[in-house]
């Protein structure tokens, strides 16, 4: 199985700050690499596909990058409806998630 | 707009199985543009793939649940349905069904979720 890791675990961060996470796989992936936000009782959202690649509708201070095993997602300036849980999660082979990033207001 | 909602017992007994349905509206499940997914999320952690069928009703499933699982089509109700065997404790979460795209296969849809619970 691939594993993803995900750094940090948590952050405190406040509005307007630059916030970057992390995630590493156990083996390459390619660019096969997807990010997601999570509120609270609500259903994962798509952000960003194919490592870099922005889903439509999502604002452009998310961004992604990275290949091979390592990868960033960045929120260039953080706003109030981005206080969240984001996942990473490799669609190389079978399907896993990283075990999750909670950004929590500073 | 395409939609999916989850549908099933929310209370399910220990050693037995576990069903859910996933019903698709706006759209055809038939479309060989996409996998149709499960995933499940215990109460305050981390999202797990269960695994997914194709439009063709190819399967494939998570190594480490394999055994227990079976993921089926239904093209004339347009949906589809997961079933988990052999339940415990470990099994209670909270189940979506999600759309996964051809193109860098990501999950681009999601249902809202349903919470399983694993008691007797």
């Amino acid at each position: 199985d691939i594993q993803m890791t995900q750094s940090p675990s948590s952050l405190s961060a406040s509005v307007g700050d630059r916030v970057t996470i992390t995630c590493r796989a156990s083996q390459s992936i390619g660019s096969y690499l997807n990010w997601y936000q999570q509120k609270p009782g609500e259903a994962p959202k798509l952000l960003i596909y194919i490592a870099s690649t922005l889903q439509s509708g999502v604002p452009s201070r998310f961004s992604g990058s990275g290949s091979g095993t390592d990868f960033t997602l960045t929120i260039s300036s953080l706003q109030p409806e981005d206080f969240a849980t984001y996942y990473c999660q490799q669609s190389y082979n079978a399907r896993t998630f990283g075990q999750g990033t909670k950004v929590e207001i500073k | 707009q395409v939609r999916l909602q989850e549908s099933g017992p929310g209370l399910v007994k220990p050693s037995q199985t576990l069903s859910l349905t996933c019903t698709v509206s706006g759209g055809s499940i038939s479309s060989g543009s996409y996998y149709w997914s499960w995933i499940r999320q215990p109460a305050g952690k981390g999202l797990e793939w269960i695994g997914r069928v194709s439009s063709s009703g190819i399967t494939n499933y998570s190594p480490s649940l394999r055994s227990r699982v079976t993921i089926s089509l239904d093209t004339s109700k347009n949906h589809f349905s997961l079933q988990l065997n052999s339940v415990t404790a470990a099994d209670t979460a909270v189940y979506y069904c999600a759309r996964e795209t051809l193109v860098g296969a990501p999950f681009d849809l999601w249902g809202q979720g349903t919470l399983v619970t694993v008691s007797s």
